[in-house]
């Protein structure tokens, strides 16, 4: 069965950086484009980037833009979430979640990990 | 502010029906397939919904997906109390490049 497992989450100093990463089992990861998708308390759900299957294509929202970096390595099924620069409005439980195999620019999610929580706070 | 436009709450008795509404532009929803997620805080959203209509083979016939333009609706029929979530739609900006959802909405079984 599908998987996805995140982990790498914790409490952070403002200005810090966090490295999440996602294990994924259960599916050919190689073949679907991954997204990550945050939760801030109080708020809903924000997507926050995505990358094909090969990496050549990474989007990102606004709100994250040259403050997060999304990488895969599809020999490990792995999926990352490079942060800098944390700010208090970035704390959110971090989901990664399984696109749509034939388009990344597609918004169909189909499985999710249970999320990892990151709090940025002094 | 979310890109795509939902009620903050809808309520509705149990075994009634209740709808939601997800209102975007032509750049989102004009141009892209919608999805539908069900979230429990603290738990994993679930797909609902997804190519505006289509419901995984695990989610029960109660519910249903539409669009019409720059507009998408969910709807629930035979409310149960175990119903009660956030409820999100969800699609792709073309103008944007990005993913968007709406701002949610809280189902209330009373």
């Amino acid at each position: 069965q599908v998987r996805l497992v995140e982990s790498g989450g914790g409490v952070v100093q403002p200005g810090m950086s966090l490295r999440l990463s996602c294990a994924a089992s259960g599916f050919t990861f190689s073949t679907y484009p991954m997204h990550w998708v945050r939760h801030a308390p109080g708020k809903g759900l924000e997507w926050v980037a995505v990358i094909s299957t090969d990496g050549s294509n990474k989007y990102y929202a606004d709100s994250v833009k040259g403050q997060f970096s999304i990488s895969r390595d599809n020999s490990k099924n792995t999926l990352f979430l490079q942060m800098s620069s944390l700010r208090p409005g970035d704390t959110a439980v971090y989901y990664c979640t399984r696109g749509y195999s034939l388009s990344w620019s597609v918004a169909k999610f189909d499985y999710w990990g249970q999320g990892t929580l990151v709090t940025v706070s002094s | 502010q979310s890109v795509l436009t939902q009620p903050p709450s809808v309520s509705a008795a149990p075994g009634q029906k209740v709808t939601i509404s997800c209102s975007g532009s032509g750049s989102n929803i004009g141009d892209n397939y919608v999805s539908w997620y069900r979230h429990l805080p603290g738990t994993a959203p679930k797909l609902l919904i997804y190519d505006n209509n289509k419901r995984p083979s695990t989610i029960p016939d109660r519910f249903s997906g539409s669009k019409s333009g720059t507009s998408a609706t969910l709807g629930i029929t035979g409310l149960q109390t175990g119903d009660e979530a956030d409820y999100y739609c969800g699609t792709w900006d073309s103008s944007l490049s990005a993913g968007v959802f709406g701002g949610g909405t809280k189902l209330t079984v009373l």
